[in-house]
């Protein structure tokens, strides 16, 4: 059964600390998204790409997230310096995205939970 | 952009009874519309989509309903057991949007005994 892979699963550090999350997505799929959860924010979409390229990121803080595509097997969700305010779990989720009614559904990975002290 | 408001926010329920979760979206362009089901700690999971070609659409106890001039879609779960019991989210998403999805704020639902 394909599945999303996300590491690392957890991750604590301190404030100002680079962290760095990683994705595989679905083989096949073309469409990677990298959400935020928070008790208080629900599901909150940070950026994705579309065939590696990046469509939206606008839901990013862009002075310390960024976001790549380094190949079509990795995503990646950086954090530079990382803050308290930055804990939450952060979950990268794959699709086929063919437009018109050929989207396909999304699939979550099970996430990294970050904690930052 | 879209915009999909989700109600109740926490809904509980008598074990068999049937469980209601209804959203309304803005964009009368979305097509695509999936129900997640989150537990506790743990990954949010397709349960059901539908398209806006049809109407509605059933796997085993759970079926989704979807009114376009509406634009509404509801989540029906029948005979509730306490493995039900979840997050769940809807979302949205229209023909031209990359395959983003745009998610409710998620119900609680809990299935007492």
């Amino acid at each position: 059964d394909a599945r999303v892979t996300q590491t690392p699963r957890h991750k604590v550090t301190e404030m100002g600390q680079e962290v760095t999350m990683r994705c595989q997505p679905i083989l096949g799929h073309n469409t990677v998204f990298w959400y935020r959860q928070t008790m208080m924010q629900g599901l909150e979409l940070l950026a994705y790409f579309r065939n590696r390229a990046p469509l939206d990121d606008s839901g990013m803080p862009k002075d310390r997230f960024s976001a790549e595509m380094p190949d079509a097997t990795l995503a990646t969700l950086k954090i530079q310096p990382s803050e308290p305010r930055d804990s939450a779990v952060y979950f990268c989720a794959s699709g086929l995205g063919q437009g018109g009614f050929g989207n396909q559904p999304q699939h979550f990975g099970d996430g990294t939970r970050l904690s930052i002290l | 952009g879209e915009n999909v408001e989700q109600h109740p926010s926490t809904l509980s329920v008598q074990e068999g009874d049937s469980a209601v979760i209804k959203c309304t979206y803005s964009d009368s362009a979305s097509n695509y519309f999936p129900w997640y089901k989150q537990e506790l700690g743990k990954r949010p999971q397709l349960i059901i989509d539908i398209r806006s070609n049809v109407g509605e659409k059933k796997d085993q106890r759970i079926a989704v309903t979807l009114n376009k001039t509406a634009k509404h879609f509801s989540l029906h779960i029948t005979e509730t057991q306490p493995e039900d019991s979840a997050v769940y989210f809807c979302a949205a998403s229209w023909a031209g949007g990359g395959n983003k999805l745009t998610f409710g704020t998620g119900t609680q639902l809990k299935v007492e005994l």
